[in-house]
């Protein structure tokens, strides 16, 4: 049983397209985050949902939006691709305890080429 | 502004060896450390992870050393396997809902026959 899945896994698309990016959790998390992992292997938090509700929002151009429908799901839409885009792109998941250790369960990722 | 600065970027070492990989961190209100690991393909997994009341934790063949006055904490990996080799990330937040992991640059291993 996958944890954390992400649809499609690759994406290819030329610039300027629109595209979205699915992600679901079956861990019953409350907290949801996108990550965008560059070329050099770089990762950075883009956003972060808890009980839909949106709580992280990073310097993210406005053609990035994410989508929360329900706590099992986190969508990500881009809208006119950019070259610059191009990165592999993880969904994260996460229950918050209070104070207790936070692990975060990542998909697999989606790698997305844009031309 | 890179709050996790995280060395060496790559490191090769023979099978049994003990790899160490550093981190730094700036911000001391930083109160969760986890490692992760990620293998080609695949997306980061959490290894073992460190509050900072411990200078140390164990986890099988996996040891965090915690030096809160330096800021800083490291990885070893005792008797390290062909199966070791991996992507390393240290990461550092607070343990509050929905916190950001700020995670350090990487650090490439590979481990040979």
């Amino acid at each position: 049983d996958t944890a954390v899945s992400q649809t499609p896994k690759y994406l290819v698309t030329q610039m300027g397209n629109d595209k979205s990016i699915k992600c679901e959790q079956n861990l019953g998390h409350d907290t949801m985050y996108w990550y965008k992992q560059d070329s050099k292997k770089f990762l950075k938090i883009m956003f972060s949902y808890n009980n839909k509700e949106l709580i992280i929002n990073e310097t993210v151009p406005n053609r990035f939006s994410p989508k929360s429908p329900d706590k099992a799901h986190l969508n990500l839409h881009i809208n006119s691709l950019e070259l610059g885009d191009s990165a592999v792109y993880f969904c994260a998941s996460s229950q918050d305890f209070g104070m207790r250790l936070i692990e975060q369960f990542f998909g697999p990722g989606t790698r997305l080429t844009v031309l | 502004q890179q709050q996790v600065k995280q060395s060496p970027q790559s490191l090769i070492v023979q099978k049994g060896g003990i790899p160490i990989i550093n981190c730094a961190y700036e911000n001391t209100a930083f109160d969760y450390f986890p490692w992760y690991q990620q293998f080609p393909g695949k997306g980061p997994a959490l290894l073992i992870a460190i509050r900072p009341d411990v200078s140390e934790k164990k986890e099988g063949r996996f040891t965090i050393s915690f030096n809160k006055s330096a800021k800083q904490f490291s990885l070893h990996i005792m008797d390290s396997q062909p199966g070791d080799s991996a992507t390393y990330f240290c990461a550092a937040s607070r343990r509050t809902s929905g916190s950001r992991l700020t995670f350090g640059e990487g650090t490439q291993l590979t481990v040979n026959p």
